[in-house]
């Protein structure tokens, strides 16, 4: 069965202190893995897409990369407004199902 | 702006009637998807869509049905069969292709009481 852990559960981060969270999925056959940030309310926000062991995807502060069995989304010196909850999500086989991770809820003060 | 629009943004509803979500996209996107989000838990699949008048069950789809008339719009009823309604609701559209993202509406929370 097709699984993603997500870890910490939640972080706190001071301001400028850079962190890594942690997806660890079990899956046959990767099709892609997905990060996404959601705001508290909202809907996911689509993020990075992530194929095959060794990429590497940059946006602004947020830094996500995979290996066989993981990925890691890295925050480098965040920002207030970086705190939400990011999902890790995978797509395997060859139907059209996303299989979730529960989130890291991200907090980040000032 | 293309994107995906859910109303209404809270619902609430006594226990034994059904109630309509709605989903529209304008993204162009065959594929159509209706997810349910509960605190702690990954999302869920309910129901999905990859071409009109056709929809394929998923995880938790007890309670629940949908209708594809249309490319562009994706209901869902949540029928007073399903046990616990009370939850946060997202409506996704995609290309029908392996390893492309799914894109989210900003969600509808019913709450039965």
């Amino acid at each position: 069965e097709d699984q993603v852990t997500q870890s910490p559960e939640a972080l706190r981060l001071q301001e400028g202190e850079s962190s890594s969270l942690n997806c660890s999925y079990t899956v046959s056959g990767l099709r892609g893995l997905f990060w996404y940030r959601q705001d508290p309310g909202k809907g996911p926000e689509f993020l990075f897409t992530l194929y095959s062991a060794g990429e590497e995807k940059e946006k602004e502060r947020l830094k996500a990369t995979l290996t066989k069995k993981e990925s890691f989304l890295h925050i480098t010196a965040p920002k207030p407004e970086d705190s939400a909850t990011y999902l890790c999500a995978v797509q395997a086989g060859y139907g059209q199902n996303f299989v979730f991770g529960p989130g890291t809820r991200l907090s980040v003060l000032p | 702006d293309g994107g995906i629009t859910q109303s209404p943004k809270y619902l609430f509803r006594k226990e034994g009637q059904n109630v309509t979500l709605s989903c529209e996209q304008n993204l162009n996107h065959d594929a159509m998807y209706w997810y349910r989000q509960d605190p702690g838990q990954g999302l869920r699949l309910i129901y999905y869509s990859q071409i009109v008048n056709d929809f394929q069950k998923g995880d938790i789809a007890e309670g629940y049905s949908v209708s594809r008339e249309k490319k562009e719009s994706f209901p869902l009823t949540v029928t007073s069969a399903q046990k616990n309604p009370t939850a946060f609701y997202l409506c996704a559209s995609s290309i029908p292709t392996g390893g492309t993202p799914l894109h989210f509406g900003n969600g509808t929370r019913l709450t039965v009481t």
